[in-house]
């Protein structure tokens, strides 16, 4: 299985970008790579997903490196709602696609 | 669009007690899943179900955890005896029939916490 590795936790201060990076090195040439996100008391959010090329939606951007081995996902505006654990999550296609979940990365923000 | 339904939301038992959890999926969702999250961890899948059939099941506890969808729909997770160990969050989520596509996103539930004393 593809693991992955990504800080513990990130601080930011309310209105400006957020970088959050992720590493997996281990990922198939075929993992899609999953974010979601999980606020407080709550189920886990889907965020973004991508295979090779950057990706922008409505929530985020994910940027994927050209050797696929590390992405970051971006948050252009972070407000206080934002505060969460973001996972990063390479998608298994050969195994009943499954996610494969790590500790994430807790996201504090700032006012 | 109504969401993934769990109940309860909270749930308190004594060890060797038993308990079920119940969820009910988005509707037209074919793939369900629970999931076991302890408090600092990821979620831990517990058992995939494909529409009434187990996809995959190999991280659930037999001995003591059990898992039915009947008619496909909706499910429910029964824990008997309860443990200690037990304690934490059950996530159940469910997603469109898994194809080729790249999507698959799973949609949540707001879990059941379980606390076992």
């Amino acid at each position: 299985d593809a693991k992955t590795t990504q800080p513990n936790s990130m601080e930011s201060n309310e209105e400006e970008p957020v970088h959050l990076p992720c590493n997996h090195s281990t990922i198939s040439g075929t993992d899609y790579i999953h974010w979601y996100r999980q606020l407080p008391s709550q189920g886990p959010e889907y965020v973004i997903h991508g295979l090779t090329s950057n990706v922008n939606n409505r929530m985020a951007s994910l940027a994927i490196a050209e050797d696929r081995k590390s992405s970051t996902l971006i948050l252009h505006r972070a407000t206080l709602r934002d505060a969460a654990v973001y996972y990063c999550i390479p998608r298994r296609m050969d195994s009943n696609y499954q996610l494969i979940w790590g500790a994430g990365t807790k996201l504090i923000i700032k006012p | 669009e109504a969401g993934v339904a769990q109940s309860p939301r909270y749930k308190i038992i004594e060890k060797r007690q038993s308990v079920a959890f119940w969820c009910n999926p988005i509707s037209g969702h074919a793939t369900l899943y629970w999931y076991q999250q302890i408090l600092g961890q990821g979620p831990k899948l517990l058992i995939q179900f494909q529409n009434n059939g187990v996809v995959d099941d190999s991280q659930l506890p037999k001995d003591r955890f059990s898992a039915e969808r009947l008619k496909g729909v909706d499910s429910t997770l029964k824990i008997q005896p309860a443990k200690l160990e037990d304690s934490a969050v059950y996530l159940c989520a469910s997603s469109l029939v898994r194809s080729g596509t790249s999507g698959g996103q799973q949609y949540f539930g707001p879990g059941t916490r379980l606390t076992v004393l």
